[in-house]
């Protein structure tokens, strides 16, 4: 059973600072890690993906860091702001058969004024 | 915008009455998925569509089901709702099963009484 594993569970952040949310996977049959943000009552919504040729990858505030040998990927949130506050999700899609999409089991951001 | 739609937001259904979700996509993407999600847990995957060929996950019940009468709409039929099947239903898109990132939908949150 492929697996992808997320921490931390939950995550206190003051506002400025940065947050960074870990996930590692457990094989290399994947092609694309994409990390969703998902607030109270709605859909995950698309933050920022990477492919495991590229180790980092920065669009504002959001920087995925990807390290293929270790298999693990992180994102990292700079200048953390309360609206950032949400649950996160990593996420990684399979290469073969229906190319599912694994997904972490998230992590609850709350970032303080 | 392009966009995905679910309708209803909200649905209450009895126990065992069957109940039909909605979802209508505007993006002309191949793939449609349905997810469940349960209450601090990651989407659960029921199934796909790549155009018109249905992929049912493994462990999805046969309770579930589902219909692509077209490219635009995709529908998750619940036949015989159970308690457990309480949750928020996800529908998602994207381009292709190889191709760019998974495009979610606000979700239906379904109660069962």
């Amino acid at each position: 059973q492929q697996q992808v594993k997320q921490s931390p569970q939950s995550l206190i952040v003051q506002k400025g600072g940065i947050s960074i949310i870990n996930c590692a996977y457990e094989n290399t049959a994947f092609d694309y890690f994409p990390w969703y943000q998902q607030f109270p009552g709605k859909g995950p919504a698309l933050l920022i993906a990477i492919r495991p040729d590229v180790s980092e990858k920065k669009e504002g505030r959001f920087t995925i860091s990807f390290n293929k040998s270790a298999k693990q990927f992180s994102l990292h949130i700079m200048d953390s702001q309360p609206g950032d506050s949400a649950t996160y999700f990593c996420a990684a899609r399979g290469t073969s058969g229906t190319y599912k999409y694994i997904f972490g089991t998230g992590t609850r951001l709350k970032v303080l004024a | 915008d392009a966009m995905v739609i679910q309708n209803p937001r909200y649905q209450v259904t009895q126990f065992g009455k069957p109940v039909t979700l909605s979802c209508s996509q505007t993006l002309n993407h191949n793939v449609m998925y349905w997810y469940q999600q349960k209450s601090s847990q990651a989407p659960k995957l029921l199934f796909h569509y790549y155009d018109k060929d249905f992929n049912n996950e493994a462990d999805t019940p046969d309770n579930f089901q589902s219909r692509r009468p077209n490219t635009s709409f995709c529908f998750l039929d619940i036949r015989s709702p159970g308690l457990g099947d309480a949750a928020m239903y996800l529908c998602a898109t994207s381009r292709d099963l190889l191709q760019g990132g998974q495009y979610f939908g606000p979700g239906t949150r379904l109660t069962v009484t």
